[in-house]
């Protein structure tokens, strides 16, 4: 049972222009949301994160936001840069006792130079 | 400030033989989490331990697969007997407490041949 959904396996965008992931869970008891970014033969690095009591989160040229009604999150990235090109994941942890991440199969972002 | 240290970075193993993986923690974290990433899958969470504890076992596999944070020393994830699907990419996490934000290690990936 896959609680964590990242229905696009792969993204390609132009340099500059904006990169938009999409995410989706199915567990209403998820609360904490993140993205991490990671490059081949690397770990996960942590981008943003979101509470399910905000809808929107801004760090730099990553914006994070959350539709709790839709159950869906999504990562924009303006402006793509080169250096953008990696799988992204997402993951959903609840808030009670139960520290684990779930995450998403990831999305491949190529950005075209 | 360094981060999140796993060895080895790769590891050899042929069937029936013992895998040990290890993982030193962040400076001043002392929450570790284990992960394990098939090819092409998202991570999956194994295991969740603070010193000299185990806090969360839910992933991990009921045979052949135990862990152990001691309060001298790294993270040890250990796999006996193992066998080819074991082979994967296993990533360790650490954070300060346990609503913080996990940060990854590079990852041990393991080949059974």
């Amino acid at each position: 049972d896959q609680q964590v959904k990242q229905n696009s396996p792969s993204l390609s965008v132009q340099e500059g222009r904006i990169s938009i992931l999409n995410c989706d869970y199915t567990n209403s008891m998820f609360d904490y949301f993140l993205w991490y970014k990671k490059y081949p033969a690397e770990g996960p690095t942590f981008l943003i994160s979101i509470s399910s009591i905000k809808d929107k989160n801004e760090d730099g040229r990553f914006t994070v936001f959350l539709n709790k009604s839709a159950k869906h999150l999504s990562l924009h990235i303006v402006p793509s840069q080169p250096g953008d090109s990696a799988v992204y994941f997402c993951a959903a942890r609840t808030n009670f006792g139960n520290e684990k991440l779930t995450f998403g199969t990831g999305t491949r972002l190529t950005i075209i130079p | 400030n360094a981060g999140v240290m796993q060895n080895p970075r790769h590891l050899v193993r042929r069937r029936g033989q013992e895998a040990r993986l290890r993982c030193s923690p962040m400076k001043g974290h002392s929450h570790v989490y284990w992960y394990r990433q098939l090819p092409e899958e998202g991570l999956k969470f194994m295991v969740y331990l603070q010193k000299e504890n185990i806090i969360d076992e839910s992933g991990m596999p009921k045979e052949r697969f135990s862990a152990e944070f001691p309060k001298e020393g790294p993270s040890i994830l250990r796999i006996q007997q193992v066998v080819r699907g074991d082979s994967a990419a296993y990533f360790c996490a650490s954070s300060t407490d346990r609503v913080d934000t996990q940060y990854f290690g590079p990852g041990t990936r393991l080949t059974v041949l």
